[in-house]
């Protein structure tokens, strides 16, 4: 069964430092994985995915995010933290159900940035 | 910009009312998808729509079912509303001509309180 997987509930950075969100998936054949982020009180907004090609995907809102095959991971990334990236954000993986794909969510990690 | 509607942000029901939440995307996407969203348990698939009057279960559909006449329009019912249905409802579109690799858009969701 194809699953992702979002070890921490919550991480917390301080403005202006490096932020990392972690994830790890489970498939058979080559994944194809996405992030999301949801602002309090609405919807998900993608933020990025990853397909095929470069590791370092780059997305919205200055985020990016890094594609290891051997360690089956797929970090989100961002060099500078802003307190307007709190947010709650989830990794998903396009998952085969009924003829189509069905994207799987993580759980998803709730990011704290302090001033 | 796709956008995604759906008909109330907040909804208060009593416990064995029938209940209608209703979705509409305007981008002419043939896949829809309703979740239910509760904290620690991440993004739930209830249903999803294929095209215009195909649906298949997703991972929790007891209680619920689901209606596509419309290609636009996808309505989730709470046959008979109980308390453990109290959550945060969201809707989904997406293109199916790139169903595995392609991104979701999230209507900014229903918070259904059943009493």
């Amino acid at each position: 069964a194809q699953s992702v997987a979002q070890p921490e509930d919550q991480v917390n950075v301080a403005e202006g430092n490096p932020l990392t969100v972690k994830c790890t998936y489970s498939v058979s054949g080559n994944p194809y994985l996405f992030w999301y982020v949801q602002y309090p009180n609405r919807g998900l907004q993608f933020l990025l995915k990853y397909i095929t090609g470069d590791n370092l995907v780059k997305g919205s809102y200055g985020f990016e995010a890094e594609f290891n095959k051997s360690q089956t991971s797929f970090h989100l990334k961002k060099p500078s933290a802003l307190v307007s990236d709190s947010a709650l954000y989830f990794c998903a993986v396009s998952t085969p159900k009924g003829g189509s794909y069905i994207p799987t969510f993580g759980r998803g990690t709730s990011l704290i940035v302090h001033p | 910009d796709v956008k995604v509607t759906q008909s109330s942000r907040y909804l208060v029901k009593r416990t064995g009312e029938k209940v209608f939440l209703e979705c509409v995307q305007d981008m002419d996407h043939e896949n829809m998808f309703w979740y239910r969203q509760d904290p620690g348990l991440g993004l739930r698939l209830i249903y999803f729509s294929y095209d215009v009057k195909m649906k298949e279960k997703g991972d929790i559909p007891e209680g619920y079912s689901v209606s596509r006449e419309k290609k636009e329009r996808f309505s989730l019912i709470l046959e008979s509303a109980s308390t453990n249905q109290t959550s945060m409802y969201l809707c989904a579109s997406r293109n199916q001509q790139w169903a595995r690799q392609g991104e979701q858009y999230f209507g900014p969701g229903t918070r259904l309180t059943v009493t």
